[in-house]
C-alpha cells in the first residue's frame, strides 16, 4: 500500500530529446507528488511537484502528467541537456511521511 | 547559504561502536526527517520529528534512535553500529507546502 514504483531504472537520451520518467503508486490516500533531482555527492532537491487535484503541472522544460484513476504519473523533460544528467526520484505523500521511489538514473548524451 | 547542514560528512565506524549523526536547519521548519539511501532502495525513512523533544518512528527504525533537543537540531544515533548500517544518511526539513529540503548527506562506513 505504501510503495512507489519507478521505471525505467536507467534511461539514456540524446541532447534535445524528451526524457520520460514513469511512476506509479498504490495508496489512494496519497495527494502530493513531488519529484526530486539528485546529483552525485549531493542531497536530493525538489524539482517540481503536483497535487492530486491537478492532472498537469509545468515548470519550464519539466512537466508532470498525472492520472489519478490509474495511479500513475510521469515526468517529461523536454529538450534534455547534459546538465540534466542525474537521478530522479518520484515521491508520494498523504500525511507526515513521504514515500520515495527507487529512482531513475538519467544520462543525457551530447 | 545552506539551510540544512549535516555533520560529519563522512565517518568510518567500527562494528559495535556508537555513532551520532547531527543535523542542523535554519529554515525554521517544525518537521525534520532522517533517511538512509542505499543503491536500489532509494530513500527510506528512519525517524522523524514534528516538535522539539519528540520523535516518531519511520519505516525502518530498528537499530536507530533519534533526538530532537531543539527545533533546529535533530540527531540520529546508532548505539551499536552494524555492517548493515553502512549507507548514506540524509537529513531533511519540511516546508509549509510539504516540500522537503535535504542536507548534503553523511556517508557512513561500518567496518
Amino acid at each position: 500500500q505504501q510503495q512507489v514504483r519507478q521505471s525505467p531504472q536507467s534511461l539514456t537520451v540524446w541532447e534535445g530529446e524528451t526524457a520520460i520518467l514513469n511512476c506509479s503508486y498504490e495508496n489512494s490516500a496519497f495527494d502530493y507528488f513531488p519529484w526530486y533531482q539528485q546529483f552525485p555527492g549531493e542531497g536530493p532537491a525538489l524539482l517540481i511537484s503536483i497535487l492530486s487535484v491537478s492532472n498537469k503541472k509545468e515548470d519550464g522544460r519539466f512537466t508532470i502528467f498525472f492520472n489519478k484513476r490509474e495511479k500513475k504519473l510521469s515526468l517529461h523533460i523536454a529538450d534534455s541537456q547534459p546538465g540534466d544528467s542525474a537521478t530522479y526520484f518520484c515521491a508520494a505523500s498523504a500525511t507526515d511521511k513521504v514515500v520515495f521511489g527507487t529512482g531513475t538514473r538519467l544520462q543525457v548524451s551530447p | 547559504e545552506a539551510a540544512v547542514t549535516q555533520s560529519p560528512r563522512s565517518k568510518v565506524a567500527v562494528t559495535g561502536g556508537k555513532v551520532t549523526l547531527s543535523c542542523h536547519q535554519t529554515n525554521n521548519h517544525d518537521y525534520m526527517y532522517w533517511y538512509r539511501q542505499d543503491t536500489g532502495h532509494g530513500l527510506r525513512l528512519i525517524h522523524y520529528s514534528y516538535v522539539a523533544d519528540s520523535t516518531e518512528k519511520g519505516d525502518i527504525p530498528d537499530g536507530y534512535k533519534a533526538s530532537r533537543p531543539s527545533q533546529e537540531n535533530f540527531s540520529l544515533i546508532l548505539e551499536l553500529a552494524s555492517l548493515s548500517q553502512t549507507a548514506v544518511y540524509f537529513c531533511a526539513s519540511r516546508g509549509d507546502r510539504y516540500e522537503q529540503y535535504f542536507g548534503p548527506g553523511t556517508r557512513l562506513t561500518v567496518l
